[in-house]
């Protein structure tokens, strides 16, 4: 696609459900990273693909969180057994490769936890 | 891991004035990016700028490398421009870190 696109843009889900968030990153982007920011604040890494691989999970908040990504495309964020201070905004993005290019960014996903 | 500070964290303009926001980091990088995230949440790209100087209207951005610090220089601001400015590092084969943006508001 034309960009990075992120689904769904906006989710209310109760206490304690488990959620997927999709992003489909730029056609041929090898690099994909997630990112989490809550109201008035900044950006927090999450967790970044090369490929399909991994390479730095370091950013998951708990084991709660996971992320998989196939086909060098197309990555979910799970999260389990959702708590309210999981609300926040996630944001994906994708670059052609891991360095010396630019990053691109979805419009992100609202996450509400009631 | 790689430190990366913005300058100021808040600036309020009056419509027409200029200003310079400053991106600190510890390490040297080889990606540096600067965003303006609206006021409805999207990151907009301004500059791949990892050194040197570029223009694009009114803005501009200078990077110093050897230095550790990138400046973004917004010249004869608008409304429009309000938003948070993020810088990004990235370090060879590593993540894209976001410094803790600077806050703009500008007033007509």
């Amino acid at each position: 696609g034309a960009g990075v696109s992120q689904s769904p843009s906006n989710k209310v889900t109760e206490k304690g459900k488990d959620v997927e968030l999709r992003c489909d990153p730029i056609s041929g982007h090898t690099a994909l990273y997630w990112y989490r920011q809550r109201l008035g604040q900044g950006l927090e890494f999450l967790i970044y693909f090369q490929g399909n691989s991994a390479p730095d999970k370091s950013g998951l908040p708990s084991d709660r969180f996971s992320a998989e990504r196939t086909g060098e495309s197309v990555s979910t964020l799970t999260i389990q057994r959702t708590q309210q201070e999981d609300s926040a905004v996630y944001l994906c993005a994708s670059q052609s490769s891991l360095e010396d290019t630019e990053a691109f960014f979805g419009q992100g996903t609202r996450l509400t936890v009631v | 891991g790689i430190q990366v500070e913005q300058s100021p964290p808040d600036l309020i303009l009056q419509e027409g004035a200029n200003s310079t926001l400053r991106c600190n980091f510890s390490d040297s990088v080889n990606n540096l990016q600067w965003f303006h995230q609206n006021p409805w949440g999207q990151l907009i790209n301004l500059f791949y700028i990892p050194s040197g100087t570029k223009q694009n209207g009114r803005l501009s951005a200078t990077t110093v490398a050897t230095e550790r610090y990138s400046l973004l220089y917004i010249s004869s601001s608008q409304t429009t421009d309000s938003g948070v400015y993020f810088c990004a590092v990235e370090r060879w084969a590593d993540k894209l870190i976001f410094g803790t943006g600077t806050r703009l508001q500008v007033f007509p």
